[in-house]
């Protein structure tokens, strides 16, 4: 089945851990994102990616970094800069970057803090 | 002013009824608007998109937008309990390097059986 796989679903950061969230995709897309979702709140943007090897900043991308080396694998890295890292995280991709087709969204990982 | 506004909720209604969701935006340059639904726990499935002036229909579910108003809206038909969800509006923003999704905060829907 196509899709779009987030790993791990739960992960729990220690203070001063990085951590490393997982999305993988089989969709043959070129477009792909992370968004970072708070209780009662809409998403925002952390970073996004057009195509291999380039990507670019969202919103809200202090404490956090990216890599995109393979055109299906778009990691996400909470540092220990980011703070307030106890969130809900989605990554999203879609055919091409500057088309108006949708976004289609992975199952998420949540990330809460020890 | 937020980019992307929604009323939080939540908004009943009893099984049966039409619901309405409205969404509202400030950029007049938006091109293509998106209904997102998303359960408790759960990440946003697409409902609908719509990028011309009027209505779009699916189904139960009908998407209306008036650019000139900056007004882009959703209606669910005969209710279900099961459309009990958080729905998120998403409009498309052009910039240099490709488009991104701004989301409203969403609107929390209550179907009661």
């Amino acid at each position: 089945d196509g899709g779009i796989t987030q790993s791990p679903k739960y992960l729990f950061r220690k203070e001063g851990q990085n951590v490393t969230l997982s999305c993988e995709q089989n969709l043959n897309h070129d477009a792909m994102y992370w968004y970072r979702q708070d209780p009662g709140q809409g998403l925002r943007l952390i970073y996004y990616s057009q195509i291999v090897n380039d990507f670019q900043k969202g919103d809200i991308a202090e404490g956090y970094s990216v890599s995109r080396e393979k055109k299906e694998s778009f990691p996400l890295t909470v540092t220990s800069a980011q703070k307030n890292p106890t969130a809900f995280y989605l990554c999203a991709s879609k055919d091409q970057g500057y088309s108006n087709q949708p976004q289609h969204f992975g199952d998420g990982t949540r990330l809460s803090i020890l | 002013q937020k980019e992307v506004e929604q009323n939080s909720g939540p908004l009943s209604v009893p099984e049966g009824a039409i619901a309405s969701l409205n969404c509202t935006y400030s950029d007049r340059g938006s091109q293509s608007f998106f209904w997102y639904r998303q359960y408790s726990g759960k990440s946003p499935e697409l409902i609908m998109f719509i990028y011309s002036n009027g209505d779009k229909e699916d189904g139960r579910f009908t998407a209306q937008l008036n650019k000139a108003s900056q007004y882009v809206s959703l209606l669910i038909r005969d209710s279900q309990p099961s459309d009990s969800a958080t729905y998120l509006c998403a409009v498309n923003r052009y910039m240099e390097y490709g488009n991104k999704l701004v989301f409203g905060a969403g609107t929390i829907l209550r179907v009661k059986s």
